[in-house]
C-alpha cells in the first residue's frame, strides 16, 4: 500500500519569503504521480501542482515548484516569495491504483502561516 | 461550467436518522470520488465510481452506500448515522488521464448528535 507522509504539522514563514513543505511517499510502483492541494480556511480544496514519476524537469507553476528527488522519494513544495493569502493547510497526494480505477491517497497535511 | 456542486453545506442529523449527500459535475468526467476529512486529518477515501453503473468501496465505506445511475451524479448516502460519521464530505471527479488532478466540490459539514 502506497503512503504519503507530511512531517511538518505547522509552519510559520514572513511575507515576501520562501518556504518548503516536505512531503515523503513510500510506493512499489515505477510509475506513478504525485499532486499537492491547498485548502484555504473557507474549506475548498484547490489543486497546485503536479509531479509525474518520468517527468524530466521539476514541476513548476507560479510561485509554486516542486523539489523532487526520485531516490529519496520526497516531492517538497515550494512557496516562493510568500504571500499573506498562501496562509491554508497544505496536502501532497499521491495516485493510487485501486479495484477497478485509480484515487489519491492523501496525506495529513502542513498547516501554513504567513505573517506579515 | 459549475464545476462540482455538493448540497447541502451543512447538516445536522439526529443518530440512527438517514440523509443523502448530493454530488453533481458539469464537465464529463468519467471518474467520480466520496472522502471525508475529520479535524486535523486528510482526506481518506470511501467510495469511488470509474463511471455510470461502476461503483466501488474505498479506505472507509462502512456506513454509507452510493449509486451511479448517470455520468453526471454520485449521491452519497447514510444509513443510521452515528456520531463517529461527524466530518466533512468532499465530492471529486476528474478525467481518467494520468496528469489529471481531481476536481472538488466545496464539501459538506456533517454533524451527528
Amino acid at each position: 500500500a502506497q503512503k504519503i507522509t507530511q512531517t511538518q504539522p505547522g509552519m510559520f514563514v514572513q511575507e515576501k519569503e520562501a518556504v518548503t513543505l516536505d512531503c515523503t511517499y513510500d510506493t512499489s510502483d515505477p510509475s506513478y504521480g504525485l499532486f499537492w492541494y491547498k485548502q484555504p480556511s473557507s474549506g475548498e480544496m484547490i489543486f497546485l501542482i503536479y509531479q509525474g514519476s518520468y517527468d524530466q524537469q521539476n514541476a513548476t507553476e507560479g510561485r509554486y515548484s516542486l523539489n523532487f528527488q526520485k531516490a529519496r522519494k520526497s516531492a517538497n513544495l515550494v512557496i516562493s516569495a510568500s504571500q499573506l493569502g498562501d496562509s491554508a493547510m497544505y496536502f501532497c497526494a499521491m495516485r493510487e491504483a485501486l479495484n477497478s480505477g485509480y484515487a489519491l491517497n492523501f496525506g495529513k497535511g502542513t498547516s501554513l502561516l504567513v505573517t506579515p | 461550467n459549475a464545476g462540482v456542486t455538493q448540497t447541502p453545506k451543512f447538516r445536522i442529523l439526529k443518530i440512527g436518522q438517514s440523509m443523502t449527500l448530493q454530488c453533481a459535475q458539469d464537465m464529463n468526467h468519467n471518474y467520480m470520488y466520496w472522502y471525508r476529512q475529520d479535524p486535523g486529518m486528510g482526506l481518506k477515501l470511501i467510495y469511488y465510481s470509474v463511471g455510470a453503473g461502476i461503483t466501488d468501496k474505498g479506505e472507509v465505506p462502512n456506513g454509507y452506500n452510493v449509486s451511479r445511475s448517470t455520468t453526471e451524479d454520485f449521491p452519497l448516502r447514510l444509513e443510521l448515522a452515528a456520531p463517529s460519521q461527524t466530518s466533512v464530505y468532499f465530492c471529486a471527479s476528474t478525467l481518467d488521464r494520468e496528469r489529471s488532478p481531481l476536481h472538488f466540490g466545496n464539501g459538506t459539514r456533517l454533524t451527528v448528535t
